[in-house]
């Protein structure tokens, strides 16, 4: 069974940073690239970011670009997404996601429960 | 950037077909998902590849991709169909979803 179990998320004041992580298991994690996609409360889903399965390539949001780093350890099965600073804005659920092919252009096909970033002072 | 765009409502009675349209600049030329997402739950993904169910997902949902449009239509919609929809595609290397439906089944 595929299981995707984010952590990290929490209150943190503006201008702060935040490490979220998503541990994968129930599926070969290097065959997957991997995304993280925010969802405001009451609001619709918002990409955010996304990493192929060698990490030779990652995508970002406009909205982060600059600010949040993804990453992905393979031998430890986990993905990771920095964020410096933060502002209101990006207070979120933040759902770590699977794509289904190993590079861009697949479906999300599994995603996590989420973690809540709220940012506030 | 790219764009979708969704109907933020969409309204169907039981046992009838539900569409949700879903439009973007030559969407046609790009393969579209849809996911569905019910209060206080994670998205779950309900057509790949414009037309392509995952394994689990229930015959009554399909899709079609043409032109400028993706539709996912829901035939018999069923109460627990009741949920927020979300188209997705792919714009070069970034991903994109559309702003969401909520479909009521009433």
């Amino acid at each position: 069974e595929v299981q995707l179990v984010e952590s990290g998320g929490g209150l943190v004041q503006p201008g702060r940073s935040l490490r979220l992580s998503c541990a994968a298991s129930g599926f070969t994690f290097e065959d997957s690239a991997m995304h993280w996609v925010r969802q405001a409360p009451g609001k619709g889903l918002e990409w955010v970011s996304g990493i192929r399965w060698n990490s030779g390539n990652m995508g970002y949001a406009g909205s982060v670009k600059g600010r949040f780093t993804i990453s992905r350890d393979n031998a430890k099965n986990s993905l990771y997404l920095q964020m410096n600073s933060l502002s209101a804005d990006d207070t979120a659920f933040y759902y770590c996601a699977k794509s289904s092919t190993s590079s861009w252009g697949g479906g999300l096909d599994y995603w996590g429960q989420g973690t809540l970033v709220t940012v506030s002072s | 950037s790219y764009e979708l765009t969704q109907p933020p409502s969409v309204s169907v009675s039981p046992g009838q077909t539900a569409s949700i349209t879903c439009s973007g600049d030559k969407l046609g030329d790009k393969y579209a998902c849809w996911y569905q997402q019910k209060p206080g739950q994670s998205p779950v993904l309900v057509i790949y590849q414009g037309t392509k169910r995952p394994s689990g997902i229930p015959e009554r949902f399909s899709g079609s991709n043409s032109g400028n449009t993706a539709t996912l239509t829901i035939s018999g919609t069923q109460a627990m169909d009741e949920a927020g929809y979300y188209c997705q595609a792919w714009d070069s290397s970034t991903v994109v979803f559309g702003g969401g439906t909520k479909l009521t089944v009433l």
